[in-house]
This record gives structure tokens, sequence and C-alpha cells, in this order.
């Protein structure tokens, strides 16, 4: 079957920085997409990865291992704005979305 | 600024009763998305649509129906909604053209069956 896994829930200090994982087995590869979702809000898109190596954009970054089935979301000088839930999606041969459950990310002061 | 808009944030149905979801997009979309998202799952494609009057399941298609008449809106329907069908639901479009298939998600309907 396919499978994405990424932790359930992260703990982060304000103005850290703080890397999740998303760890994934597809029936193919056409690309991973990490998006943003504040508590009852819509997820917005963040980033999208599918060549290998690393993709920056401001304070975060996201890196492609598609040998290793493995990405990661780096956020750097967090603020309180970034406690947020953070969903990893992999694209699969037929083009379609696969999701992760979420990383609820909680930043304290 | 591109927008998805959802009908209704918040309804209350009583089992059995048909539920109509809305979902208008201002982006000239051809592809759209209907989504549930439950805690501790990831999100889950009911159906989608790649053209007006076109539709495909997706993975949990059963209990639900859908309708693209007019390219911007796409519309799910609960024909006989049950408590199992509680749930927050999420309208999405795309573009799919050459790009990176980018989602754009509208804010949501949580639906609550008693």
């Amino acid at each position: 079957g396919q499978n994405i896994d990424q932790p359930t829930e992260m703990t982060a200090t304000e103005g850290a920085i703080v890397q999740i994982n998303c760890t994934y087995q597809t029936s193919g590869f056409n690309g991973l997409f990490w998006y943003q979702q504040h508590a009852g809000e819509a997820p917005t898109f963040l980033s999208y990865n599918v060549l290998d190596g690393l993709e920056e954009k401001g304070r975060f970054s996201s890196f492609l291992s598609r040998s290793k089935g493995y990405s990661y979301l780096l956020l750097k000088e967090l603020q309180m704005k970034d406690s947020a839930s953070y969903l990893c999606a992999v694209r699969d041969s037929n083009y379609q979305l696969i999701w992760g459950a979420g990383t609820k990310l909680i930043i304290k002061p | 600024d591109v927008k998805v808009t959802q009908s209704s944030r918040y309804l209350v149905k009583r089992t059995g009763e048909k539920v109509f979801l809305e979902c208008v997009q201002d982006m000239d979309h051809e592809n759209m998305f209907w989504y549930r998202q439950d805690p501790g799952l990831g999100l889950r494609l009911i159906y989608f649509s790649y053209d007006v009057k076109m539709k495909e399941k997706g993975d949990i298609p059963e209990g639900y129906s859908v309708s693209r008449e007019k390219k911007e809106r796409f519309s799910l329907i609960l024909e006989s909604a049950s408590t199992n069908q509680t749930s927050m639901y999420l309208c999405a479009s795309s573009t799919g053209q050459g790009d990176n298939g980018e989602l754009f998600f509208g804010e949501g309907s949580r639906l609550t069956v008693l």
C-alpha cells in the first residue's frame, strides 16, 4: 500500500530552527508537496520538490531524497505565527496526491 | 487575490437528510477536488473533476455524489447523511496544465450529522 509518515506533533522555541520529516512509500513519484494549515483554516502551499536536493524559500526550506523516500521541511527563525499543522503529500504515478496525517507544530515563547 | 469559496463553514444536519456543499473558484481552473479531513488521518479524496460535466471517483466515494455543471462550480452531495460523514470537507482547485499542480483550498465546511 501507499504510505506517508510524519510525526504527529513537535514543539519548538521561538527563534529556533525545527526540521519536520516525511517518509513515503508510494507507487511511483511525481513530486512532493508541503502545505501549511493553521487551525480552522485552509491548507496553503509552501513548497514543491521533484528533484533531489534543497529548495530554499525565505525562512522555509524543503529537502528531497528520492532514493531514500525522504523529505524534510526546515523552518528557521521560528515565529509564533508558524504554529500550525504541516502536511506532506506525494504525487504518485497516476498523478494522484497521497497525504500524510500532518505534523502539528507548537511554538513556545 | 485568487479564491476558492465554500458555501457553508458550519452545518448541522440530521441522519437521512440530503446535504449540498457548494464550492466556487474564480481562477478559471480546470481541476476541482473534494476532500474530507479527519483527525489523525491524511486528507482523503472523495471525488474530483477535470472538466465540466466530468467526474472521477477518489478513494472514498461511497455515500457521496458530485456535480459540475459549470467550470467554476463543483458541488458535493450527500444523498442521505449518516453520522460517519461528520467531518471537515475541503474543496480545492488547480490548473494542472504544465505546472506543479499546486492546490488552492477553500476554508472548509465542517459538517455535523446528528
